[in-house]
């Protein structure tokens, strides 16, 4: 089955760790994506990746990083220096290109931290 | 500033009903629009891409109209039913950004 899987669903950690969340996508696309979502706020992005090796920031990028090291792996670090963590994050994948293809979404993780 | 604005942000409707919403976002450098349905406990999923203006798309009982001129598009459903209870979120690819931008999203309960 082609997808597009976020691990671990839930993840707690304690306030000052860093933590990292997984995305993995065996679509075959060059572009993946990271958002957030808060409560009564729309999906914001974080970081975004149009091919390997290269990701460039969003409109949240701080306390956060990534790499992609692999097309089919696009995880997302959240760092002690991201004030406010605690959130619903969301990868997505697609083919790239200037917004004509549908994104891909996995299932989520659901971050808190204390 | 480029902000994509969805309303009514909920909706709660009869099963039978018909029902629409509104996406509106910037007209200027437009390149494309989305809709993306997102059921409780599962991955939004899309439902249209849409690029020229006048632009009409159906799935279903579910359709969409693009005006880019004047920056917006209209979601329809037809005799919703209780399985289309969920929020429907939309963003725009402008040419001068480099990701989508997307709504706030508008929730819809159907009751049977």
């Amino acid at each position: 089955d082609g997808g597009i899987t976020q691990s671990p669903k839930y993840l707690f950690r304690k306030e000052g760790q860093n933590v990292t969340l997984s995305c993995e996508q065996n679509l075959n696309h060059d572009a993946m994506y990271w958002y957030r979502q808060d409560p009564g706020q729309g999906l914001r992005l974080i970081y975004y990746s149009q091919i390997v090796n290269d990701f460039q920031k969003g409109d949240i990028a701080e306390g956060y990083s990534v790499s992609r090291e692999k097309k089919e792996s696009f995880p997302l670090t959240v760092t002690s220096a991201q004030k406010n963590p605690t959130a619903f994050y969301l990868c997505a994948s697609s083919i790239a290109g200037r917004g004509s293809y549908e994104q891909y979404f996995g299932p989520g993780t659901r971050l808190t931290v204390t | 500033i480029l902000n994509v604005e969805q309303s009514p942000q909920s909706l709660h409707v009869q099963e039978g009903d018909s029902t629409n919403f509104t996406c509106s976002f910037p007209s200027s450098n437009f390149y494309a629009l989305h809709w993306y349905r997102w059921e409780t406990a599962k991955s939004p999923e899309a439902l249209f891409v849409m690029t020229l203006n006048g632009d009409e798309k159906k799935k279903g009982r579910i359709s969409a109209t693009l005006n880019t001129k004047e920056g917006y598009s209209y979601l329809y459903i037809k005799g919703s039913q209780p399985e289309d209870s969920a929020t429907y979120l939309c963003a725009s690819f402008l040419q001068a950004g480099t990701a989508l931008i997307f709504g706030k999203g508008t929730t819809l309960s159907v009751s049977s």
